[in-house]
């Protein structure tokens, strides 16, 4: 199984501020067809998940711009610009290019 | 609006059975394969199952093949899993979700339904 590790797994920020998570994968997540199936996941406290980014830097329908998806590989990471209220709950990467599909721990994202 | 309400959640002793259902809306649902999430009581995700948009293909995390059951019923716009010889570490929100776009990620989620498994 392809392992899913996450850092930070706490991220205090203060509102305004930007925030960066990364999550690596323990191996390659490159698709033979040419597509890399790594998704972001947002979990509001209470609420279930909700996509945010797929193919590690498409934005989903609804997504404010100021999540943003990177990387390659084994190596990704989501930054968020400017933190706002609204931002505070669990963020977790996923791999969609073999089963079984796994997550990482999940960030948990709080304000300062 | 594209909505999944899963239900069926329930209190059950470890070695029982139980069935969830996840009743979907506002999209055409023979057309998308779906999946089931699991997330234990202060835990991460967990995927369990997936199914093909036409059910032929099934698809199971180890820990659970052998006992849980993935189907749809595209006349009924219905998905369901069946789930037997249930432990004390299935306990845990089950969430269905669509798969997008791309077809592999999970654009639509439920807001999942609870299973307790205890003596």
């Amino acid at each position: 199984d392809i392992v899913m590790t996450q850092t930070p797994l706490s991220s205090p920020v203060t509102l305004g501020q930007p925030a960066s998570i990364s999550c690596r994968s323990s191996q390659s997540l490159l698709h033979s067809d040419g597509n890399t199936y790594l998704s972001w996941l947002q979990q509001r406290p209470g609420q279930p998940p909700r996509l945010l980014i797929y193919n590690i830097s498409n934005r989903f329908s609804g997504v404010p711009d100021r999540f943003n998806g990177s990387g390659a590989g084994t190596d990704f990471t989501l930054k968020i610009n400017r933190v706002e209220a609204e931002d505070v709950g669990v963020y977790c990467c996923m791999q969609s290019t073999q089963f079984p599909r796994t997550f990482g721990q999940g960030t948990k994202l709080e304000i300062k | 609006e594209v909505q999944l309400l899963e239900s069926g959640g329930a209190l059950v002793q470890p070695g029982g059975s139980l069935r969830l259902s996840c009743a979907v809306s506002g999209f055409t649902f023979s057309t998308y394969p779906m999946t089931w999430v699991r997330q234990a009581p202060g835990k991460g995700l967990e995927w369990v199952s997936a199914i093909g948009s036409g059910g032929s293909g099934t698809y199971y995390a180890d820990s659970v093949k052998g006992r849980f059951t993935i189907s749809r019923d595209n006349s009924r716009n219905m998905l369901y899993l069946q789930m037997n010889s249930l432990r004390a570490e299935d306990t845990a929100v089950y969430y269905c979700a669509r798969h997008g776009a791309t077809p592999r990620d999970f654009d639509y989620w439920g807001l999942g339904t609870l299973v307790t498994v205890s003596s």
